[in-house]
């Protein structure tokens, strides 16, 4: 069984660009999360979607960022104007519908400079 | 409020030692509870988990952890580490009801020496 898929693994850019991930959970996992793993702390939810329906979002920074699950499968999380305080690992995860075990990917590792 | 204390932020053992990692957690509700691995570079992969029933579980790479309530904690065990157990722990617990997401500690850095 594939597990959850994440691109680009590694982006660097500079403050107040843009930049995208992209995250294709596990087939047949209703739940996805994106999650920002600061270096040297423990991943943080940021959204977490039910099917294309959110969650949870309340540790979203909304004036930067946002994220979209359009068909209830893949999701794109964006950051848009980039600080620097937002580089992290980003790390995409699922899990079934009534479920309690998460499972993420790799991550996508992001430097703002 | 929902948090979880991993108070060790370095360890560091020889290889064929045993290992304890501690974690302790506050939660409004019965917890579950889960441990994580991140090798550098890559995610996190589920080392075991705990639901209910048996207060020992058992994870893979031969790690296991033990659920104690009355001290709020769960510890990770492994009788006899191995090199490549050098990693970052990750203790994390999850509402047993409602919107399932997780909230970790800070981990734990392992270093194994030869």
């Amino acid at each position: 069984e594939a597990g959850v898929a994440q691109s680009p693994r590694y982006k660097i850019i500079e403050k107040r660009q843009s930049v995208a991930f992209w995250c294709n959970p596990i087939s047949g996992h209703a739940t996805l999360y994106w999650y920002q793993q600061i270096l040297g702390q423990g991943p943080k939810l940021l959204i977490q979607f039910q099917n294309n329906g959110v969650v949870d979002d309340s540790q979203l920074p909304k004036d930067r960022f946002s994220a979209e699950r359009l068909k209830g499968v893949d999701s794109t999380l964006k950051i848009q104007p980039a600080k620097l305080e937002d580089s992290a690992v980003y790390l995409c995860a699922s899990s079934p519908a009534g479920g309690n075990t998460i499972y993420f990917g790799e991550g996508s590792w992001l430097t703002v400079v | 409020a929902q948090s979880v204390t991993q108070p060790d932020i370095h360890i560091t053992v020889s290889e064929g030692a045993s290992l304890e990692l501690r974690c302790n957690y506050s939660y409004g509700a019965t917890p579950y509870l889960f441990w994580y691995v991140q090798s550098p570079g890559q995610g996190l992969q589920l080392l075991l988990k705990y639901f209910s029933g048996d207060t020992l579980v058992q994870g893979i790479k031969g790690f296991e952890a033990e659920f104690k309530r009355s001290q709020s904690s769960f510890n990770l065990r492994k009788p006899s580490v191995h090199w490549s157990d050098a990693a970052e722990y990750f203790c994390a617990v999850g509402a047993q009801t409602g919107a399932n997401n997780l909230f970790f500690g800070t981990g734990t850095r392992l270093t194994v020496i030869p």
